[in-house]
């Protein structure tokens, strides 16, 4: 069965300060996998994607198959970055984890 | 310009009172699709829409019914709503299948169930 683990609820970082939402995957398939973001007051949209192996606004995000994860980082984090982050797997379907709630703190 | 729209916003209910929600789009996607949120829980996929083609996931509940009467609208029924239906739902579209994972999600709305 597919499934998208995101272990942390919370996550509080200090503004500038490196950030890394956690995901796991379990997928029996290749897998495709993507962020999504939500900001207070605003609609779920796609961050980034694994494929085009590309930054959006200063987010990264490695596939790595062999411990099957596909962690969401940034260096430096800004007070904007404060949003519900979901990891999503595309399979027959999208399948969302349960989110990462990001607070930057000044 | 808003693209997926969802109406309304809040809906409050009664047990067991059926319950429409509407979601319409303008972006002429082919695929739309239907999330029940609960609190601090992922987005759950409830069926989707390719064209006129419905196809629906299998746990479901058979309370939960959707009608796409045209491209732009699409709505979902609730036949008689239990206090565990009470939670967000998102309407989202896609332009294909293929494109999947570039979904346009709506504003949801959030169902109360008294």
């Amino acid at each position: 069965a597919q499934r998208v683990t995101q272990p942390e609820k919370l996550l509080s970082v200090f503004k500038g300060a490196p950030v890394e939402l956690k995901c796991n995957y379990s997928y029996s398939g290749s897998p495709e996998l993507f962020w999504y973001v939500q900001y207070s007051r605003q609609r779920l949209q796609l961050l980034l994607r694994h494929i085009s192996r590309e930054s959006i606004k200063g987010f990264t995000a490695d596939l790595n198959k062999g411990e099957t994860s596909f962690h969401l980082k940034k260096p430096f984090a800004q007070e904007e970055d404060s949003a519900m982050y979901y990891c999503a797997l595309k399979c027959n379907r999208l399948a969302f984890g349960k989110g990462n709630q990001v607070v930057v703190i000044p | 310009d808003a693209m997926v729209i969802q109406n309304p916003r809040y809906q409050v209910t009664q047990f067991g009172k059926p319950v429409t929600l509407s979601c319409s789009q303008t972006l002429n996607h082919n695929v739309m699709y239907w999330y029940q949120q609960k609190s601090s829980q992922a987005p759950k996929l409830l069926f989707h829409y390719y064209d006129k083609d419905f196809n629906n996931e299998a746990d479901t509940p058979d309370n939960f019914q959707s009608r796409r009467p045209n491209t732009s609208f699409c709505f979902l029924d609730i036949r008689s709503p239990g206090l565990g239906d009470a939670a967000m739902y998102l309407c989202a579209t896609s332009r294909d299948r293929q494109g999947m994972e570039t979904q346009y999600f709506g504003p949801g709305t959030r169902l109360l169930v008294l």
